[in-house]
């Protein structure tokens, strides 16, 4: 079946160093979504990329889709505590169906 | 605003019992998902409903059930619990439904001994 998967699983890196997430599909995406989930908490929708070879920035961090809208990067430039999460992509299942599949996540440790 | 809520917060059952989670999704809202989360993983879609009739489902057995009402508030049942059904469920609105942006709750907790 249609599958999202996100690479690495776990990163530790000390405040101040960049860091990149990066989620391929294994089918072509109408769209992808970005999401980050706080310990304890909920996921919480960062943005959303629809254009073949889109770029989009949130200030420190900068998203990106693939030309063939099957994969995405999120790459955080000189990380802070507060951007400790687990960082999710998520695509519409193909064939018409209302359904979001989301990888396993990517789980940030920033180090002070 | 208020965002979407979802009650109760943690829950405890045991093997074989029942279970019904609530959520209000955000007004103006008048399509409701589903969520289970496993911990380490991602949320996996178990349910959508969008003015009160099913929209899409999930690979979860019959023992999940849900229902939209006519305030858009939703219920999620399960039946029969199993300890691998513990895990944290969560709601998710938006305003027309579909593989769109997800506003989600902060979960319930449900803890299957």
């Amino acid at each position: 079946g249609q599958q999202v998967m996100q690479i690495p699983q776990y990163q530790h890196v000390q405040e101040g160093e960049d860091f990149t997430t990066y989620c391929n599909s294994s089918t072509t995406l109408s769209n992808i979504q970005w999401y980050k989930q706080r310990p304890g908490g909920h996921p919480v929708f960062l943005i959303q990329l629809v254009k073949s070879g889109e770029v989009k920035k949130q200030k420190r961090l900068t998203f990106q889709f693939g030309e063939a809208k099957k994969n995405s990067s999120l790459h955080i430039t000189a990380t802070q505590t507060t951007d400790v999460g687990t960082y999710f992509c998520a695509g519409p299942m193909s064939g018409g169906y209302n359904k979001l599949i989301f990888g396993a996540g990517t789980r940030l440790a920033v180090h002070p | 605003d208020a965002g979407v809520t979802q009650s109760p917060t943690h829950l405890i059952k045991t093997r074989g019992q029942q279970v019904t989670l609530r959520c209000s999704p955000i007004s103006g809202h008048k399509s409701v998902s589903w969520y289970q989360q496993v911990l380490g993983q991602g949320p996996q879609f178990i349910f959508q409903y969008y003015e009160k009739e099913e929209r899409g489902r999930g690979n979860f057995p019959d023992r999940f059930s849900a229902r939209q009402f006519p305030n858009y508030s939703s219920e999620l049942n399960v039946n029969a619990l199993l300890l691998g059904d513990s895990a944290l469920y969560l709601c998710a609105s938006n305003p027309l439904g579909g593989a769109d942006i997800q506003y989600f709750g902060a979960g319930t907790r449900l803890s299957v001994l």
